[in-house]
């Protein structure tokens, strides 16, 4: 079955740089159509999508946030690495990986658990 | 940040219809598949709806999507105390290149 799960600090500080991994199982970022994507939610608010990688390595990133993120894959390891640059408190968010196929018309079928990461000095 | 609008919150009582909805733009709703999470108090979103209007494996028959123009639906019928949970509606957006999400909407059972 397709699992994910992301790993990171659970504290970073203002101006530091945000590196998340999101490592699956259960399918291959080698196969058409599929890809990985990031989310957040700040808490008590809304969902928020950040970035997109797909299979070929076409990369998709949030236009308020794109000077900001980096997206990459390694499909050897079965992992996706997201970068944010000059985090800020307001940063500070549930971010979660999630599983699309086919291009995601199938919508973001399989998530991760989330992991919290707080912005704070 | 949301560019989907949601109402904040909705309720109904055992059994009741509930219908939550989604309005959007030409750019998002109105030219792409709309989808729906659900997310229980302390856990992931769940999928519930993908393309409009299609159910995946395991979600109950009480949930049913729908789309017109550049809004959409989500209606839950027979609602249940485990139905108790925030409700997000989403799209690709071609004007901004990316996946939007909306506001939320808190669905309680009175």
């Amino acid at each position: 079955q397709i699992t994910l799960k992301e790993s990171g600090p659970t504290l970073v500080k203002p101006t530091q740089t945000l590196t998340l991994t999101c490592t699956f199982s259960g399918f291959s970022l080698s196969t058409s159509g599929v890809g990985v994507g990031w989310i957040r939610q700040p808490p008590g608010k809304a969902l928020e999508w950040l970035a997109l990688i797909y299979w070929d390595d076409d990369k998709r990133y949030s236009p308020s946030l794109k000077s900001r993120l980096t997206i990459t894959k390694d499909t050897s390891k079965n992992q996706v690495v997201l970068t944010m640059t000059n985090m800020d408190p307001v940063d500070t968010a549930t971010y979660y990986c999630a599983h699309v196929h086919d291009y995601g018309d199938f919508g973001f079928d399989y998530w991760g658990q989330g992991t919290l990461v707080t912005v704070s000095s | 940040q949301s560019v989907l609008t949601q109402p904040p919150s909705a309720s109904g009582t055992p059994g009741q219809r509930v219908t939550i909805s989604c309005s959007g733009s030409s750019s998002n709703i109105g030219s792409n598949y709309v989808y729906w999470y659900q997310q229980l108090p302390g856990t992931a979103p769940k999928l519930l709806i993908y393309r409009n209007n299609q159910r995946p494996s395991g979600v109950p028959d009480r949930f049913s999507g729908s789309k017109s123009g550049t809004s959409a639906s989500l209606a839950i019928s027979g609602l249940r105390s485990e139905d108790e949970a925030d409700y997000y509606c989403a799209a690709w957006d071609d004007s901004l290149s990316g996946h939007v999400f909306g506001t939320g909407t808190k669905v309680t059972v009175l």
